[in-house]
């Protein structure tokens, strides 16, 4: 069973603070992803991964980095957070190749106040 | 703009009943992909059918592709409470990455 893991699953942040969400896969995919959640909007692609050391804007890029340090581990950063990226967070992942089944783990609720 | 659309926000039947959801999309593409997610969880795979495939089945589901006017369909027979969720197409971009439509959100009551 392909198993993606987010971290933490909740989360109060203050404006203007750092955040990261983190995400672990343990099915040896090459693609991570990250898409975020908000009715009315369905789930926008902010960055993936094609492996290790390599991390691609998706359509909604500006405000967050990501990391890809490993096979296994993907984050997402908020340097500076803001109201407007208060909204639910799926990292996902995939074998290589835009035809392949993509993989969820459960989301982060991000509340910045 | 979104590369793939669902055509209804929302859809109600009870149960036993047929549901159709539709989805258009915007590019050339190799697959289209439906994803059910239901409440509290991340969307999982329901069916892939490829450029090159009409139709795909599984179990009570059923999705139809029609390149030429760029749209897929996925019907769902003997409609239970547990199908009740948000159903989403989702394409690649030429291979790029995996793009979701904003959603059709099916309810199914007693």
């Amino acid at each position: 069973e392909a198993a993606v893991t987010q971290s933490p699953r909740n989360k109060v942040a203050v404006t203007g603070g750092k955040v990261t969400l983190s995400c672990n896969q343990t099915n040896n995919h090459n693609n991570m992803y990250w898409y975020r959640q908000d009715t009315g909007h369905g789930l926008r692609l902010i960055h993936y991964s094609y492996g290790a050391g390599s991390t691609e804007k998706g359509d909604i890029p500006d405000g967050y980095k990501a990391s890809r340090p490993s096979q296994e581990n993907f984050s997402l950063i908020l340097e500076l957070a803001t109201p407007s990226q208060t909204s639910v967070y799926f990292c996902a992942s995939g074998a290589a190749g835009g035809d392949t089944e993509v993989f969820f783990g459960k989301g982060t609720r991000l509340t910045v106040v | 703009s979104q590369l793939a659309e669902e055509n209804l926000w929302a859809l109600s039947v009870h149960e036993g009943e047929s549901v159709t959801v539709n989805c258009s999309y915007k590019t050339s593409i190799t697959a289209l992909q439906w994803y059910r997610q239901k409440s509290g969880e991340g969307p999982a795979q329901l069916i892939l059918i490829r450029s090159n495939e009409r139709e795909k089945r599984n179990g009570r589901l059923r999705a139809t592709l029609d390149t030429s006017s760029q749209s897929s369909s996925l019907s769902i027979t003997a409609t239970r409470c547990e199908d009740t969720a948000v159903y989403f197409c989702a394409t690649d971009q030429g291979g790029r990455a995996l793009i979701f439509g904003t959603g059709t959100t099916v309810s199914v009551s007693p």
